[in-house]
């Protein structure tokens, strides 16, 4: 079974600071993606990377940014908190093998709180 | 127009009822879809892939429609456990990415 990994479940920080969501797959997936779920809004896709040191923006990047140095890792960065970005923060991977799109897993989610 | 467009219910229906899902999606192309179930305050799981030639698994059963462009999911013989939200999965209209639709929510009830 594919495992993705966030490294909270829950984070509480305050307005301004810089906040390091982690999350680890261990298939060898060619592809991450950070994903955020508000109410009423679904899932919206802040950013993908489809390599290691690569990333492009999805839909939302603003006041995120990404970093993929090992395959396995994908780090989605708040460089300075905001009450909008209080969210449930969900990481996904999947891999480019077979025809079409390949279906996406996700970790167990982090609920982030900026007070 | 939405890539992927659900209706987001809810759908209430009994214990025992059949209940289907439509999903629209703007692709004409797209080759990919899937279901996913999402409990309450949890990530979503993948359901099924969705086939031109339909999937089937156990009580549920998706097909895709690419005249009226639309993928479907049917529940049989529904349980109190099958109440969740269920989100469309297809791809972007431009790229390689994945979009998700909304969700459509069901619940079941005794």
């Amino acid at each position: 079974d594919v495992k993705v990994t966030q490294s909270s479940r829950y984070l509480v920080k305050r307005t301004g600071e810089k906040v390091f969501l982690e999350c680890v797959q261990d298939m060898d997936h060619e592809n991450m993606f950070w994903y955020r779920q508000d109410p009423g809004l679904g899932l919206r896709l802040i950013y993908f990377s489809y390599d290691v040191k690569m990333k492009e923006k999805g839909d939302i990047p603003e006041g995120y940014s990404v970093s993929r140095e090992k395959k396995e890792r994908f780090s989605l960065i708040l460089e300075s908190a905001s009450t909008n970005q209080t969210s449930m923060y969900l990481c996904a991977s999947n891999t480019n093998g077979g025809t079409g799109n390949q279906p996406q897993h996700f970790g167990d989610g982090t609920r982030l709180s900026i007070l | 127009r939405k890539e992927v467009e659900q209706d987001p219910g809810p759908f209430n229906v009994p214990e025992g009822a059949t209940v289907a899902f439509n999903c629209t999606y703007s692709n004409s192309a797209s080759q990919s879809f899937f279901w996913y179930r999402q409990d309450c305050r949890k990530e979503p799981k993948l359901l099924m892939s969705v086939y031109s030639s339909g999937n089937e698994d156990g009580r549920f059963t998706a097909q895709l429609n690419r005249a009226s462009q639309y993928i479907s999911l049917l529940i049989r013989d529904s349980k109190l456990s099958d109440s969740a939200t269920y989100l469309c999965v297809g791809p972007r209209e431009y790229g390689n990415k994945l979009v998700f639709g909304a969700g459509t929510i069901l619940r079941v009830k005794s």
